[in-house]
C-alpha cells in the first residue's frame, strides 16, 4: 500500500524555523519527482516546491524562494522541506505530494498525497 | 499565469442526483492540462481526472471530466454518499500548478 506519512508541524514564533519530513512507501520513491502543496486554514491549495529524483532540479513559488528549501534521501525514501523566517501568511497544512507526469511538459500534476502537517506561524 | 474559477461555489444536491461543476480558466489551457481533485474534510485531495477527460487510477466511472481551451466541466452522474466533498481544478504543465478556489457539493 503506497504512503506518504508528514511529521516536523507544530507552532513557530515569526521568524522561527521548521523542518518537514515526508516518508513514502509502497512505491519506487527515487523514481519520481515529489513536492510539497500547502492550504492555508479555510483556503485553497498552492505548489510550494518540487524536486526531482536525483535532487539535480528544484523549484518553488516565489513567495518562499530563499526561505524553504526542498530536499530528498532517496535511501531513506524521505523528502524535506526546510523553512526559515516563517511569517504568518506561511500558516497551513502542509502535504507531501508525489508528482506524476504522464506527459512532456505535464510537470505539478500530484497524483498521489499524504495527510498533511499542520504548521501555525503566530507570536 | 492563468486563474482559474469554478462554479457554482456550492452545489445542494441529493444522492442519485447528477453533479455538474465548472471550471473556467482565464487563458486557454495547453495541452488540455487540465485536474480535478476531491477533498473531504480532513482529509487529502484525490486525484480524479487528469488530462481533462482521463479517469485516475481506480476512479469510478460515474465520474468524468470534458472540455477544452478555457472551459472545462466536471460531471458526476449519480452522486454517491461518498460524493459529498470539495473539489478543486487545477490548470498542471506550464502555469506553476495553479489551483481554482473549490466547488463544494453538499447534500440538499
Amino acid at each position: 500500500e503506497m504512503q506518504l506519512v508528514e511529521s516536523g508541524g507544530g507552532l513557530v514564533q515569526p521568524g522561527g524555523s521548521l523542518r518537514l519530513t515526508c516518508v513514502a512507501s509502497g512505491f519506487p520513491f527515487n523514481s519520481y519527482w515529489m513536492g510539497w502543496v500547502r492550504q492555508a486554514p479555510g483556503k485553497g491549495l498552492e505548489w510550494v516546491a518540487n524536486i526531482n529524483q536525483d535532487e539535480s532540479d528544484k523549484d518553488s513559488i516565489g513567495s518562499v524562494r530563499g526561505r524553504f528549501t526542498i530536499s530528498r534521501d532517496n535511501a531513506k525514501n524521505s523528502l524535506y522541506l526546510q523553512m526559515i523566517s516563517l511569517r504568518d501568511d506561511d500558516t497551513a497544512v502542509y502535504y507531501c505530494v508525489r508528482e506524476r507526469r504522464f506527459t512532456h511538459g505535464a510537470d505539478l500534476l500530484f497524483d498521489f498525497w499524504g495527510h498533511g502537517t499542520l504548521v501555525t506561524v503566530s507570536s | 499565469e492563468s486563474v482559474l474559477t469554478q462554479s457554482p461555489g456550492t452545489l445542494s444536491l441529493s444522492p442519485g442526483e447528477r453533479a455538474t461543476l465548472s471550471c473556467r480558466a482565464s487563458q486557454s489551457v495547453s495541452n488540455d492540462f487540465l485536474a480535478w481533485y476531491q477533498q473531504k474534510p480532513g482529509q487529502a485531495p484525490r486525484l480524479l481526472i487528469y488530462e481533462a477527460a482521463i479517469r485516475a487510477t481506480g476512479i469510478p466511472d460515474r465520474f468524468s471530466g470534458s472540455g477544452s481551451g478555457t472551459d472545462f466541466t466536471l460531471t458526476i452522474s449519480r452522486l454517491e454518499p461518498e460524493d459529498f466533498a470539495v473539489y478543486f481544478c487545477q490548470e498542471y504543465g506550464s502555469s506553476r500548478g495553479t489551483f481554482g478556489p473549490g466547488t463544494k457539493v453538499d447534500v440538499k
